[in-house]
């Protein structure tokens, strides 16, 4: 079957440092996505790792681990206008499979 | 367009009433996809248009639902006799020519209620 499963919800502190995990179990496995949901709003992109290791963004960085079928997205200097939902979502064949995401709550 | 655009925003209807939902997306993307989501929940998808392929229709909750795509433009999805769990925010999402593995860009969104 396919699973994703990652926190329902973290909290942080502004300016610092938050990791949310995904692991995952797809049938078929090309590469994993993150997405970031403002409240109301539609996902948008942040980030797709195909090889194993980390890819940096910003302050946005994410890492993937294709034989232990995790990763997670770390986000440094936390800013007030990160709190949203961030979905992890596997693609396999020409799907993404989605989870129903983190809630980062970020306090003063 | 610049981006993927969906029509109505909001929609309020009664149950029993059927509804019509409209998906345009990024020029050039032959891949396009619809999504369901209720409040506080992830994305459930409903149905995937790539290029002239018999679309996947796996996700479909029901023979109520059902959507149709011309050529490689417009969607839209029709819910029929809609119900009230039929209430959510349905997404759109459309991908480059090399369709899975792409970056997905999502429309608004339209939310619909169902009385």
């Amino acid at each position: 079957g396919q699973n994703i499963d990652q926190p329902t919800e973290m909290t942080a502190t502004e300016g610092a440092i938050v990791q949310i995990n995904c692991t995952y179990q797809t049938s078929g496995f090309n590469g994993l996505f993150w997405y970031q949901q403002h409240a109301g709003e539609a996902p948008t992109f942040l980030s797709y790792n195909v090889l194993d290791g980390l890819e940096e963004k910003g302050r946005f960085s994410s890492f993937l681990s294709r034989s232990k079928g995790y990763s997670y997205l770390l986000l440094k200097e936390l800013q007030m206008k990160d709190s949203a939902s961030y979905l992890c979502a596997p693609h396999s064949n020409y799907q993404l499979i989605w989870g129903a995401g983190t809630k980062l709550i970020i306090k003063p | 367009g610049a981006g993927v655009s969906q029509s109505p925003s909001n929609k309020v209807t009664e149950k029993g009433k059927d509804v019509e939902l409209r998906c345009d997306p990024i020029s050039g993307h032959t891949a396009l996809y619809w999504y369901r989501q209720r409040l506080g929940q992830g994305l459930e998808f409903l149905i995937y248009f790539q290029g002239n392929s018999a679309p996947d229709k796996s996700g479909l909750p029901s023979d109520r639902f059902s959507a149709e795509r011309t050529g490689e433009s417009v969607s839209t999805l029709t819910i029929q006799r809609t119900q009230q769990e039929d209430s959510a925010v349905y997404l759109c999402a459309s991908s480059s020519p090399a369709g899975g593995g792409d970056e997905q860009f999502f429309g608004p969104g339209t939310r619909l209620t169902v009385l």
